[in-house]
C-alpha cells in the first residue's frame, strides 16, 4: 500500500488522558501535515514537518500538544491531559515538495472521543 | 493572506443532473487551488487542482473546475451527478509548501 496511513483508525478516552496517534507518510513525501476537523468544518491546519524539522505551528497547537517526525519517516501527535473539546477527526497529509503544485494526500483519519 | 468561502453548505440534487458547487478565494497572489472530496469517515481524497495552467481543469469522476481570475472563483461542476458523488466537498487554496486553507465544505446529496 503506498498511500499515507494512520493508527489507530478510532480511540475513544476519558477526559485527562494522554493519546498518540501516528501517522506513516508515503515514504518519499518529505513534508508531512497534521490537520484537526471538527464535525461540520473543515480540516484545520495543526503543524507541519519538512523532513524531521517542524517548521511551522498553528495557535491551534496548544501547549497539551506535541508532534514528532524523529527520523523523517513517521510521526507522532501527542495530546496531554485531554479534554472534551479535543474530540475530532485528526487527520494526517504527506506531500512531496520537489513539485511546486504537488498535492497533499491525506491518511484515513484518527477519530478521537473524549467523554 | 489567503481565505476561502464555499458559498452553499448543502446543494440536493437528482440523479443524473447537474452539479455545481461554489467556491470564491482571496489571496494576494494568484495560488494553486484544490477541489477535495471526503466520504463519510473517510480521509480526503483529491478530485482536481488548478495550477495557472489551463483554466478550465478536469478531474476524476467527471469532475472539472473553472478558474476565473476576474471573479476570483474557482466553482466546481459535474454535467451528470450519480448517487455515488454523495460527499462533502472542500475547496481549498494554497501557496506553494503551505498548509492547505480549507472551506467549511459543501455537502452534496444525491437523491434517485
Amino acid at each position: 500500500d503506498t498511500g499515507v496511513s494512520q493508527d489507530p483508525r478510532h480511540k475513544i478516552t476519558k477526559r485527562g488522558q494522554n493519546v498518540t496517534f501516528r501517522c506513516d507518510p508515503i515514504s518519499e513525501h518529505n513534508r508531512l501535515y497534521w490537520y484537526r476537523q471538527t464535525l461540520g468544518q473543515g480540516p484545520e491546519f495543526l503543524t507541519y514537518f519538512q523532513n524531521e524539522a517542524q517548521l511551522e505551528k498553528s495557535r491551534l497547537l496548544s501547549d497539551r500538544f506535541s508532534a514528532e517526525r524523529p527520523k523523517g519517516s513517521f510521526s507522532t501527535l501527542e495530546i496531554q491531559r485531554t479534554e472534551q473539546g479535543d474530540s475530532a477527526m485528526y487527520l494526517c497529509a504527506s506531500r512531496d515538495d520537489r513539485g511546486l503544485y504537488n498535492e497533499q494526500f491525506f491518511g484515513p483519519g484518527t477519530r478521537l472521543t473524549v467523554l | 493572506a489567503q481565505s476561502v468561502t464555499q458559498l452553499d453548505s448543502h446543494v440536493s440534487v437528482s440523479e443524473g443532473t447537474p452539479v455545481l458547487l461554489r467556491c470564491n478565494y482571496s489571496s494576494s497572489y494568484s495560488p494553486s487551488l484544490f477541489w477535495y472530496v471526503q466520504h463519510p469517515n473517510k480521509g480526503l481524497q483529491l478530485l482536481l487542482k488548478y495550477t495557472s495552467a489551463a483554466t478550465l481543469v478536469k478531474g476524476i469522476n467527471g469532475f472539472e473546475a473553472e478558474f476565473k481570475k476576474s471573479e476570483t472563483s474557482f466553482h466546481l461542476t459535474k454535467p451528470s451527478a450519480h448517487m455515488s458523488d454523495a460527499a462533502e466537498y472542500f475547496c481549498a487554496p494554497n501557496q506553494a509548501g503551505t498548509a492547505l486553507i480549507f472551506g467549511k465544505g459543501t455537502t452534496l446529496s444525491v437523491s434517485s
